[in-house]
């Protein structure tokens, strides 16, 4: 079956670590986003890909990296410059070139820092 | 810049009864919106996705429609089931590269 796919489930982040979080998809989709959610906050845009190695900033980017090496892949690195990680984090995917296109999720990725 | 907005923010109701959820968004130039439903601690399950150029989209027990001149669409769930209570959310595109604003969503819990 067609999905995205985040991994790990849970991560734990120790004051002043990098930890990367892992989407994968296999919609053959060209376009990826990641989004944070926080309680009463609803969904935020950190980073978004239209094509491989190109990637944009969202809405709040500050503390975050990407890359996009291939088509199918679009990692997450909270970096220790981000103050404060501990949120839910969702992957997506499109193809907003298609008339018809909509967006799907991955399950998430939930941070805590510890 | 677009603003989309849910109301109620959440909303109980016994089992059988229909429910009905509501979305407003402020720039009518949408190319789409989507209904999402989102259970405790998991990512977006798509519900429906209603094209700029319809006026609704059914799949079994719901149907969205879209009024762009106003600004609104409307979620309806017949017949809820406790199985539904869960967060259900809209979004639509913001331009073409496809980035989406998302509403707070809309808590629904239904009773048996």
């Amino acid at each position: 079956d067609g999905g995205i796919t985040q991994s790990p489930k849970y991560l734990f982040r120790k004051e002043g670590q990098n930890v990367t979080l892992s989407c994968e998809q296999n919609l053959n989709h060209d376009a990826m986003y990641w989004y944070r959610q926080d309680p009463g906050q609803g969904l935020r845009l950190i980073y978004y890909s239209q094509i491989v190695n190109d990637f944009q900033k969202g809405d709040i980017a500050e503390g975050y990296s990407v890359s996009r090496e291939k088509k199918e892949s679009f990692p997450l690195t909270v970096t220790s410059a981000q103050k404060n990680p501990t949120a839910f984090y969702l992957c997506a995917s499109s193809n907003p070139g298609q008339s018809n296109y909509g967006y799907t999720f991955g399950s998430g990725t939930r941070l805590t820092v510890v | 810049k677009q603003e989309v907005t849910q109301i109620p923010a959440a909303l109980s109701v016994p089992e059988g009864e229909n429910l009905v959820l509501n979305c407003s968004f402020t720039d009518s130039a949408i190319y789409n919106l989507q209904w999402f439903r989102q259970d405790p601690g998991k990512g977006l399950t798509s519900l429906l996705l209603i094209q700029s150029s319809q006026r609704e989209q059914t799949s079994g027990r719901l149907n969205a429609s879209l009024d762009k001149s106003s600004g609104r669409s409307t979620l309806y769930i017949a017949a809820s089931q406790p199985g539904d209570s869960a967060t259900y959310l809209c979004a639509v595109p913001t331009d073409s590269w496809g980035k989406l604003q998302f509403g707070a969503g809309t808590q629904v819990v239904v009773t048996p």
